[in-house]
């Protein structure tokens, strides 16, 4: 069975820094693509970060350019999001899903999420 | 690209028929998705390729479009169905998503 599992929200102060982690499950990781998506309160959705799976090829929205890292360890399944320089509008669920073609595509599999306030 | 939907919301009934548009500023082919999202859960994908259903995603729901003008449309509304559906684009990075359109109960 597909599982992420997001970790490492919480309450931060503006101008702070935050790592989130999510561990995959049930699936070869190094073979696929990853993106962080999030979701501020009463907001849709946002994507964020994209890493792929073989040239490690990243890109970021324009919100985040310059303050968000994405990186992975494909020795512990596991995806990262540094965040650094906070704002309050980075206030928000933040979810990991699986890339369905790889190339930048579509959320297949999502974690449960983790919750991040910037206050 | 900016994906507007539309209606933002809707109200309706059990075994009503529900569609809900979605449309890119510029062409995207089919490279759209569907989602459905309930509050505290994390998004389901339902529609990808903007018409291929997701496995274990149920057969009420189905999707259509190219280009730029793209449809989800739930045949029969089922209980389980009231959430807010959010289109996605993936001709292009960003990767952006429409505002979300949520289905009420009526």
């Amino acid at each position: 069975e597909v599982q992420l599992v997001e970790s490492g929200g919480g309450l931060v102060q503006p101008g702070g820094s935050l790592r989130l982690s999510c561990v995959a499950s049930g699936f070869t990781f190094s073979s696929y693509s990853m993106n962080w998506v999030r979701q501020a309160p009463g907001k849709g959705l946002e994507w964020v970060s994209y890493i792929q799976y073989g040239t490690g090829t990243i890109y970021y929205a324009d919100s985040v350019k310059g303050r968000f890292t994405i990186s992975r360890d494909n020795a512990k399944n596991s995806l990262y999001l540094q965040m650094n320089s906070l704002r309050a509008e980075d206030t928000a669920v933040y979810y990991c899903a699986r890339d369905y073609y790889g190339s930048g595509s579509f959320g297949d599999y999502w974690g449960q999420g983790t919750l991040v306030t910037v206050s | 690209i900016q994906m507007t939907q539309s209606p933002s919301s809707v109200s309706a009934s059990v075994g009503d028929r529900v569609t809900i548009n979605c449309r890119a500023s510029q062409a995207i082919s089919n490279w759209l998705a569907w989602y459905q999202k309930k509050p505290g859960k994390a998004p389901k994908l339902l529609m990808y390729s903007a018409s291929n259903l997701q496995s274990g995603v149920p057969s009420r729901f189905s999707g259509s479009g190219s280009g730029t003008e793209f449809t989800l449309i739930i045949s029969s509304l089922q209980p389980e169905d009231f959430a807010t559906y959010f289109c996605q684009q993936a001709s292009n990075f960003p990767l952006t998503f429409g505002g979300g359109t949520k289905v009420e109960i009526k």
